[in-house]
Order: C-alpha cells, then structure tokens, then sequence
C-alpha cells in the first residue's frame, strides 16, 4: 500500500481481555517495528523485525505482550490479559533495511477500562 | 546504549517568530541516523528530516533548518518565520547500529496567531 496502515484506529477493552492490534506495512518494507506512546509521554520502543530474522523483543513490557509478523508482511501485536497501564497508542513503523527513514502508520488507541 | 534528549518541554511563540529546538544523543555508534519528526494533534508522526553521522553539512529547507554538530552531539532544529499550523509534538530520534528507533521525550510548540 501507500502507506502503513494499522487496525483497528481505537479499540476498547475490558481489563482482563486479550487484544489484537494489526500493522500492514508498506510493500517492500523489510523491516517493521511497534511503539508504545502513552498519554503525554514519547515513544517507547517494544518491538523490531527484519526481514528473516529473530525479532528484537527487547521493548516488550511483559511476557503479556507478543508479536509475530506473517510471510515478512503483516504483523499482529497481541496483549494478553489487558491491564489499565496498557492504555496508550500503538504505533507501528515499517522501513528498507532499517535506517532509510521510518514510516509510521497512525496507530490504534488502545483504552482498557 | 543510545539516549536523546530534549531539554525543552514546552516553547510558545507569536506567528513568525524563529523556533529553535535543541536535540543532544549519545551513542558508542560510529555510524548512526538522526531524525526530526512532528507529531500534529492528529496525532500520526510525520517525517521532517534525516540526517547520517558522516554528514555533517547544514542545509535549509523551505522554512526548516538543521545544525548537526558531532563535536557536541547536538542536532537542532529551526523553523523560521513560525505559522500556526507549526505547533505541534517535534521529536529528536536517533538510530545506530541495532536500527532502532530512540526517540527524544518531545518538544510541544505552540504558535499563537
């Protein structure tokens, strides 16, 4: 596509339930990474795949977050057991080969109530 | 590991003024990418500028300039002449080695008609 695109835009859970979040990146894009932005705060970086790669899963907060990434394309990050903290913007990003420049989608609001 | 700073929370300024945001990183990379985002109420992240560690030329875009000085490990960022449609969340980010993303905590503009 033109561009990244994440779904849903919002989404709102009760604490406790699992979510999926998902990233459609840029065609050609090899690597992809989720961010973390909570409310007023920067970006925090939970996770990276490049290519064929092992993920970088150094940024996941908690064995409740997971992330896989389909056929080098799409990638789901999944939240398991949501808790209040989780609460935030999910930022995806796809890139060529890393540092070329980043281009982020518009990310899902994620609000556990 | 890597680490930007942004030592300026908040600037206000009257449409027109010269808006200068300060950027200062550490990293053991010895090539490395800096970058300038803008995030606008809307909320998506917007590319702005890239800049690679060996370059260390100042150029001017339309109303965006850059000053990247590896002696000081600062790139800072001016928009002249500020509109309205400036203020926003500019964040400093920095890639290394690993090709992820450390963002800077954000510098909120806002520019008064």
């Amino acid at each position: 596509g033109a561009g990244v695109s994440q779904s849903p835009s919002n989404k709102v859970t009760e604490k406790g339930k699992d979510v999926e979040l998902r990233c459609d990146p840029i065609s050609g894009h090899t690597a992809l990474y989720w961010y973390r932005q909570s409310l007023g705060q920067g970006l925090e970086f939970l996770i990276y795949f490049q290519g064929n790669s092992a993920p970088d899963k150094s940024g996941l907060p908690s064995d409740r977050f997971s992330a896989e990434r389909t056929g080098g394309s799409v990638s789901t990050l999944t939240i398991q057991r949501t808790q209040q903290e989780d609460s935030a913007v999910y930022l995806c990003a796809s890139s060529f080969r890393g540092s070329y420049g980043y281009t982020f989608g518009s990310g899902t609001r994620l609000t556990v109530v | 590991a890597q680490k930007v700073t942004q030592a300026q929370t908040e600037i206000s300024v009257v449409e027109k003024e010269d808006v200068t945001l300060d950027c200062v990183y550490e990293t053991r990379d010895t090539t490395y990418y800096l970058f300038w985002y803008k995030q606008p109420p809307s909320g998506e992240l917007v590319f702005l500028i890239r800049r690679n560690s060996f370059d260390e030329q100042n150029e001017i875009s339309g109303r965006y300039s850059w000053n990247f000085q590896k002696s000081t490990s600062s790139f800072n960022f001016t928009i002249t002449a500020s509109q309205v449609v400036d203020s926003a969340v500019y964040f400093c980010a920095l890639s290394g080695n690993d090709y992820k993303l450390s963002f800077g905590a954000g510098t909120t503009v806002t520019v008064r008609a």
